[in-house]
């Protein structure tokens, strides 16, 4: 089965700074999703990028796809305490979907 | 559009005991998938229900069933619960089986 590995596990940045997270997979990506969550609630749609090479940008959020490398990267420009939370990436498997173990962002103020 | 919605917000029961979670899928979806998340872990696949029928099912026993509804809202039970069973459990909706996934708020089940 296709495992999802993330890093870093946890990162804690000052607020302005730009970070990255990557997510790796075991296997060939179809599809890769992201997701933000905030500590014990449910889980916000960030985006999905389905073709190798492929960018998306949301707000100060960009997460690009590179399907050689079978990984995809986040990263977030002038972070604030609002980008703070724990992050997710995700892949098709089937009908469902796996995910990494996420990454728990710390912004300070 | 109303997004998707879980009952109850916590829940609290005692070893060997059943449970039922609810979720009412985002309107117009016609496929719910139930994970459950340990603490520190990301969501693990249970079940997915489409048009009424389990439509895929994850490493998970058969203590765990599930339903779906005609108007596409889902129920989630768990028999002889364990104290393993404690997590953050989470609805998702779609559209249609490879669509992307919107998510409830959760229900965070605590097992004593």
């Amino acid at each position: 089965s296709q495992e999802l590995e993330q890093s870093p596990q946890s990162l804690i940045v000052q607020e302005g700074k730009n970070l990255t997270i990557n997510c790796t997979s075991s296997k060939t990506l179809y599809g890769l999703y992201w997701y933000k969550q905030k500590y014990g609630e449910g889980l916000i749609f960030l985006m999905m990028l389905q073709k190798g090479g492929e960018e998306k940008s949301h707000e100060k959020i960009t997460a690009k796809l590179d399907e050689k490398k079978q990984q995809s990267s986040l990263h977030i420009t002038a972070s604030q305490p609002s980008h703070a939370g724990i992050y997710l990436c995700g892949a098709r498997n089937n009908n469902d979907m796996r995910f990494g173990a996420g990454t728990r962002l710390t912004v300070k103020p | 559009e109303t997004g998707v919605t879980q009952s109850p917000t916590h829940l609290i029961k005692t070893r060997g005991q059943q449970v039922t979670l609810r979720c009412s899928s985002q309107s117009g979806h016609n496929t719910v998938s139930w994970y459950q998340q340990a603490l520190g872990q990301g969501p693990q696949f249970i079940f997915q229900y489409y048009r009424e029928e389990e439509n895929g099912r994850g490493n998970f026993p058969p203590r765990f069933s599930g339903l779906q509804f005609p108007n596409y809202s889902s129920e989630l039970n768990v028999n002889a619960l364990e104290l393993d069973d404690s997590a953050l459990y989470l609805c998702a909706s779609s559209l249609a089986g490879g669509e992307t996934q919107y998510f409830g708020p959760g229900t965070r089940l605590l097992v004593l």
